[in-house]
């Protein structure tokens, strides 16, 4: 099974800042991950789909790149409404689905 | 617009059984699979399988085989999840999410529904 690290667990940033989150991956996946939003009570929400692709209606802010076995999620600039809880997941290797710990964006 | 809207909270005891279900509208239901996803308080999200509501073909990972049944209704446009021999660790929010077309990820997902396992 693929073990997904995602990193750091917090990041506390303020609104503007540019932001950078991290997710590993322990076998390669291709570019086969995606990253989600979830705020508390929430659903999460797609963002970024086959490592760099924004999903439909992701602000240009949001950016995603990596492949293989790094990954990398980009704030250009942290809005107020981004402080979530952001998750990647690796859809290349059986079970398919597996998602990362998560890692919380929070107001500095 | 797509939506997927789920049925409401349910408490268990141990032992039990609860099935959830899953009403999508605003697209072909038989055109795309539906997985359903779990989220135990305060913790990240769990894929606990798949199905095609086209064919009603499902795929569950080793953890969840022998516990989960996945089926759908397309006169309804509505898929369930059943899961048995309820235990605490099942206590979680229960998503369904829609399989983006051509890629392996969740584009529209269920508002989500709480079960609770407790005696």
């Amino acid at each position: 099974e693929i073990v997904m690290t995602q990193s750091p667990a917090t990041l506390s940033v303020s609104p503007g800042e540019r932001a950078t989150l991290s997710c590993r991956t322990s076998q390669s996946v291709s570019v086969k991950l995606a990253w989600y939003q979830q705020k508390p009570g929430q659903s999460p929400r797609l963002l970024i789909y086959d490592a760099s692709t924004r999903a439909t209606g992701i602000p240009a802010r949001f950016s995603g790149s990596g492949s293989g076995t790094e990954f990398t999620l980009t704030f250009s600039s942290v809005q107020s409404e981004d402080f979530a809880v952001y998750y990647c997941q690796q859809y290349n290797k059986w079970p398919l689905y597996t998602f990362g710990q998560g890692t919380k964006l929070e107001i500095k | 617009q797509v939506q997927l809207v789920q049925s409401g909270a349910e408490v268990k005891k141990p032992g039990a059984s609860v099935k959830v279900s899953c009403k999508a509208s605003g697209y072909t239901f038989t055109n795309y699979y539906m997985h359903w996803v779990r989220q135990a308080p305060g913790q990240g999200l769990e894929w606990m399988g798949l199905i095609n509501p086209s064919g009603g073909g499902t795929d569950y990972p080793r953890k969840f085989q022998g516990r989960v049944t996945m089926s759908r209704d397309t006169s309804t446009s509505t898929v369930y999840m059943e899961l048995s021999s309820l235990r605490s660790e099942d206590t979680a929010v229960y998503f369904c999410a829609r399989e983006v077309d051509g890629s392996n990820c969740f584009d529209y997902w269920g508002q989500g529904s709480l079960v609770t396992v407790s005696s």
